[in-house]
């Protein structure tokens, strides 16, 4: 069975410039997670959601990040401009349904010069 | 006071011995319990789940003790494929996983 995906692995942008990350999760995991996690430090929350419905994005820096989880399927997560704090390893995970065991994919490791 | 503590080591166990650690948690309403393993630039990777009664996979068995609010891991005959940064993740009744730091275990030879 396929994991999680993610595209790019790795990402190097200017700051002020726009970047997004793509999360296709396992299939039939109707529920899907975006972390952030910086170095030395567990992930954290960004958004959650329960097929195509954002239910917890009380962590999302709203003003300059935005995620889109269209057919409840696979999911964008972007910002927009970007910050040299940005610089982090964005994480997808997915589970069957909230409480479920989370399944992480391998993350996109953001660089903001 | 951080949601999710854990002590973040280096815990440096020798080749065949024994490790535990433990994880302090706040929220008292918190419903699951994980641990997840992590690799040096890797994605977590889910080790167990903690059941209230305690559970064992090979050598790796979980605690947890509501009373006190932590959950423990052991890593009995430690091999050096166990070095890596283990992550406590209690949820909440949302779902929510709270992550700790994490506690690094170096197994030498």
């Amino acid at each position: 069975e396929a994991g999680v995906v993610q595209s790019p692995r790795y990402k190097i942008i200017e700051k002020k410039q726009p970047v997004a990350f793509w999360c296709n999760p396992i299939s039939g995991h109707n529920t899907l997670y975006w972390y952030l996690q910086n170095l030395g430090q567990g992930p954290e929350l960004l958004i959650r959601y329960e097929n195509e419905e954002a239910v917890d994005d009380s962590q999302l820096p709203k003003d300059r990040f935005s995620a889109e989880r269209l057919k409840g399927v696979d999911s964008t997560l972007k910002i927009q401009p970007a910050e040299l704090g940005d610089s982090a390893v964005y994480l997808c995970a997915s589970s069957l349904a909230r409480n479920n065991e989370q399944f992480f994919g391998p993350g996109t490791r953001l660089t903001v010069l | 006071r951080k949601e999710v503590e854990q002590d973040p080591g280096p815990f440096n166990v020798p080749e065949g011995a024994t490790v535990a650690f433990n994880c302090t948690y706040s929220n008292s309403a918190s419903q699951s319990f994980f641990w997840y393993r992590q690799d040096c630039r890797k994605e977590p990777k889910l080790l167990m789940s903690v059941y209230s009664s305690g559970n064992e996979d090979g050598r790796f068995t979980a605690q947890l003790n509501r009373a006190s609010q932590y959950i423990s891991l052991l890593i009995r005959d430690s091999k050096l494929s166990d070095s890596a940064t283990y992550l406590c993740a209690p949820t909440d009744s949302w779902g929510k996983l709270q992550f700790g730091a994490g506690t690094q275990v170096v197994v030498t030879p």
